[in-house]
């Protein structure tokens, strides 16, 4: 089945720092979405990417979507404790189906 | 702002008990998701809905069944559970519209559920 590779699995971050994260798959998808999680929670939808190539921002958060359709990253800039969770990228083929979603990086403040 | 509500928050089950989760989504989503998450696996689909009276396996069905009745609701079953089934689960529904691109999933908080 597809696979979904996220990386790094995990980061720690200074404030005011940017943060970067990618996924990579082994096959193509339509639609891109990066998800965050915090601790006792669902995870949030942050931006949904729907184009190959495309550029999304969302405040402090930048994600693109990859020309070859196999990879997209987010981009955080300028981090804060609250950015602190588990970030998810997802990938989605077409308008209803399932997602398949990475392993997801726990974003971490450094001691 | 309601969304994607789950119930129980919180249950422990002995071996072998049944239970039955409930999603209820108050944003008229066609699609109905559930999903479990266990540590350093990410999500993974147990079951889909495309609709009211339709249901689907996922990723990881077995041990589990799904009834989608009403739109606004999801069931996930556990007629037999099994220590492998202690997780946490999560409900998700999206909009979908024939011939656009893939809608958005919004999740409920999870069920977080313990089998002794």
């Amino acid at each position: 089945g597809q696979q979904l590779n996220q990386s790094p699995q995990s980061m720690f971050i200074q404030e005011g720092e940017d943060v970067s994260m990618n996924c990579t798959s082994s096959s193509i998808f339509n639609t891109w979405l990066w998800y965050k999680q915090d601790p006792g929670e669902g995870p949030v939808l942050l931006i949904a990417l729907y184009k190959a190539g495309e550029l999304t921002s969302n405040g402090r958060l930048t994600a693109q979507f990859g020309i070859t359709r196999k990879d997209s990253f987010l981009n955080i800039s300028a981090s804060i404790p609250s950015d602190v969770g588990i970030y998810f990228c997802a990938g989605q083929l077409a308008a209803g189906n399932k997602l398949t979603f990475g392993g997801g990086t726990r974003v971490l403040v450094k001691p | 702002n309601a969304g994607v509500t789950q119930t129980p928050k919180f249950r422990v089950l002995k071996t072998g008990q049944s239970m039955t989760l409930l999603c209820a989504q108050d944003m008229n989503h066609e699609y109905m998701y559930w999903y479990r998450q266990d540590p350093g696996m990410g999500l993974r689909l147990i079951h889909y809905s495309v609709g009211e009276g339709t249901t689907a396996k996922g990723e990881v069905p077995d041990g589990y069944n799904v009834s989608r009745l009403k739109k606004q609701n999801f069931l996930l079953g556990l007629e037999s559970a099994a220590p492998s089934q202690t997780s946490v689960y999560f409900c998700a529904s999206s909009y979908s519209r024939k011939g656009t691109v893939g809608q958005p999933q919004h999740f409920g908080d999870g069920t977080r559920l313990s089998i002794l």
